[in-house]
């Protein structure tokens, strides 16, 4: 199985914060990496697929970057409504996918 | 708009069974790559089963031989036949679209709760 490592796990984090989340991938999976949202109580959202591609009525403050085995998920200025946890997921070895463990993002 | 309702969820005991049941509107379940992903208590998600169109089935490995997977055209629902449940399959079980040829879940319904415990 392909292993996703996020970092961190958490993080505190003020409004209008630039905040980064890693998630490194045990072997290549080229740009088949997604990003979701989660709010407590809630199902998940997503927010990038293939790396670094905007899901339509996502907010332009949220971006993607990176291939093969390192990548990156960038809130430019975060806002209230930001703070949930967030997953990446790799979609290389489809039909089975796997997630990272999560990173969740509280008010500072 | 796509609508994707779970139900069947329940608290069980270790080694019995349960149906769940994923009924859409907004899309035709045959027509799409659906999955299920569940999430245990306070932890992270993971993908447990998926439905090709053309009807061919995939599991994980932590499922694989106790869960079954299928779609009633008719009535355009998803089914989750889960035997032999073990405490570990607790968890909030979602039904999802998975988009084509990228694979990411671009749809997702408001989940259902599965206990397996004596």
């Amino acid at each position: 199985d392909i292993l996703l490592t996020q970092s961190p796990s958490s993080l505190s984090a003020s409004v209008g914060d630039r905040v980064t989340i890693t998630c490194r991938a045990s072997q290549n999976v080229r740009t088949y990496l997604n990003w979701y949202q989660q709010k407590p109580g809630k199902a998940p959202k997503v927010l990038i697929y293939s790396a670094s591609s905007l899901q339509s009525g996502v907010p332009s403050r949220f971006s993607g970057s990176g291939s093969g085995t390192d990548f990156t998920l960038t809130i430019s200025s975060l806002q209230p409504e930001d703070f949930a946890s967030y997953f990446c997921q790799q979609s290389y070895s489809a039909p089975r996918k796997t997630f990272g463990g999560g990173t969740k993002v509280e008010i500072k | 708009e796509v609508q994707l309702v779970e139900s069947g969820g329940g608290l069980v005991q270790p080694g019995e069974s349960l149906r769940l049941s994923c009924a859409a509107s907004g899309l035709t379940v045959s027509d799409n790559y659906m999955s299920w992903v569940r999430q245990a208590p306070g932890k992270g998600l993971e993908w447990v089963s998926i439905i090709y169109t053309g009807g061919s089935t995939y599991y994980a490995d932590s499922v694989r031989g106790r869960f079954a997977l299928s779609r009633d055209t008719s009535k355009n629902t998803l089914y989750l036949q889960m035997n032999s449940l073990r405490p570990e399959d607790t968890g909030v079980y979602y039904c999802v679209r998975d988009v084509d040829s990228v694979w990411y879940f671009d749809h997702w319904g408001q989940g259902t709760m599965v206990s397996v415990s004596s």
